[in-house]
């Protein structure tokens, strides 16, 4: 079985760029969460979904960030306008809305000069 | 989301010796979860604890979940140099939401 699959894996950007990072989730995963994790921290979430709806967007900073799971699958998170203290590990997870453990993907680093 | 109290933030042991870890938050939590973070790639799930005094093993991997569910520790039974990576606990409240991490604990470990 297939884990979960993130793209691009490296990503660097000028500030005030675009960028968006994708993420397709583990079949049959109806739970979708995007984690951040800072250089020598643990991930911290930024958006969770149950199937195509956010239930927990209140980490998101709204103002640069969004994000869709548009069929309740595969996700893209996007950032506009990107600033330095983007950079940073974009990190995306999956598991069963019922419960079951969250497996993570590889994660999309990303560097902001 | 909280994030919890993880210790100690490194160590540096020789291959063979057992190691141990902890971690601590001021809230509750019903579920713990143990990952191991290798470089340029995601958390791994090594052990899930979901009852309150659960003692759980997974091969050299021991964890238990604290009674007052505010702790856990994990234990790493004679260690072996592939076992270098960064150590992070997770708090969870209930099934399906965030994972509250720690800051990690960085295992290194000579032959």
């Amino acid at each position: 079985e297939a884990g979960v699959v993130q793209s691009p894996r490296y990503k660097i950007i000028e500030k005030k760029q675009p960028v968006a990072f994708w993420c397709n989730p583990i079949s049959g995963h109806n739970t979708l969460y995007w984690y951040l994790q800072n250089l020598g921290q643990g991930p911290e979430l930024l958006i969770r979904y149950e199937n195509e709806e956010a239930v927990d967007d209140s980490q998101l900073p709204k103002d640069r960030f969004s994000a869709e799971r548009l069929k309740g699958v595969d996700s893209t998170l996007k950032i506009q306008p990107a600033e330095l203290g983007d950079s940073a590990v974009y990190l995306c997870a999956s598991s069963w809305t019922s419960g079951g453990e969250q497996y993570f993907g590889p994660g999309t680093r990303l560097t902001v000069t | 989301g909280q994030q919890l109290n993880q210790s100690p933030q490194s160590m540096f042991i020789q291959e063979g010796e057992d190691v141990s870890m902890n971690c601590t938050s001021s809230s509750i939590f019903n579920t713990w979860l143990w990952y191991k973070q290798d470089p340029g790639e995601g958390p791994v799930l090594l052990i899930a604890l979901y009852k309150a005094g659960e003692l759980t093993s997974n091969g050299r991997l021991t964890a238990q979940f604290g009674i007052t569910r505010k702790d856990s520790f994990l234990n790493i039974s004679a260690s072996i140099p592939s076992d270098v990576g960064i150590y992070f606990c997770a708090g969870q409240l209930n099934s399906g939401y965030a994972l509250n991490f720690g800051k990690g604990t960085s295992l290194l470990v000579t032959p």
